[in-house]
């Protein structure tokens, strides 16, 4: 069965820093990728996703995400991180074939302090 | 972009009762609809999809009588938690996608607490 890992559970950071959040799935056909955010008390918000071609996917608010089909993950990434990143961050993958049923990690928290 | 409303926010009732729970598509015409629950602190697990006019397809574990799933129009989808129990206790989340879309919209969620 399809499977998402996202391997941090809770990221504390300071502002500034920098942050990589883990995601690896297992499936292996296509899939579609995608980093989905939930700000406190707020709906899940797409904050990038990948379809095809350029593996380095640039999303809304600096953040950027790099699907490695070796590795089979697709890390997300900000370089500078501000008090207002913090909150849950999803990972789901949907296979090309099939249903289009999103698969969600576990999800991490992530906490800037300012 | 797309938006996707949930009413009620947030829902209390009694043990046995059951709680309808709507999920619009606002501003699209929404082909499928999805229904997902969240646990604390876990992620978002897929119940059930419908698709506009026909039955829902479930997630396998999911009780179809007991999460009943109507599809009725291209901007409504219902969610009705029947003979509910406190484990039914949870926050219960849907999404849309449609014909010109390809992803899916959130919508905010419902809380819903069974004493």
């Amino acid at each position: 069965a399809q499977s998402v890992s996202q391997h941090n559970h809770h990221v504390i950071l300071s502002e500034a820093a920098s942050l990589e959040l883990g995601c690896n799935y297992s499936y292996g056909g296509t899939v579609n990728l995608f980093w989905y955010v939930q700000y406190p008390g707020q709906h899940l918000q797409l904050l990038l996703k990948y379809f095809s071609g350029d593996p380095l996917v640039k999303g809304i608010k600096g953040f950027e995400a790099e699907f490695i089909k070796s590795k089979f993950s697709f890390n997300l990434r900000k370089p500078s991180v501000q008090w207002s990143d913090t909150a849950e961050y999803f990972c789901a993958v949907i296979p090309e074939t099939g249903a289009n049923n999103l698969f969600f990690g576990t999800g991490t928290r992530l906490t800037v302090i300012p | 972009g797309a938006v996707v409303s949930q009413h009620p926010s947030w829902v209390i009732c009694k043990s046995g009762t059951s709680v309808k729970i709507e999920c619009r598509s606002l501003d699209f015409q929404a082909t499928t609809m999805f229904w997902y629950r969240q646990f604390p602190k876990q992620s978002l697990m897929l119940m059930a999809t419908s698709n506009e006019g026909s039955k829902a397809t479930y997630e396998q574990g999911v009780e179809k009588d007991k999460f009943l799933i109507n599809h009725a129009s291209l901007t409504l989808s219902t969610l009705t938690v029947t003979s509910a129990h406190p484990e039914d206790s949870s926050f219960y989340i849907c999404s849309a996608t449609g014909t010109r879309l390809n992803e899916q919209f959130f919508g905010p969620g419902t809380r819903l607490t069974v004493l």
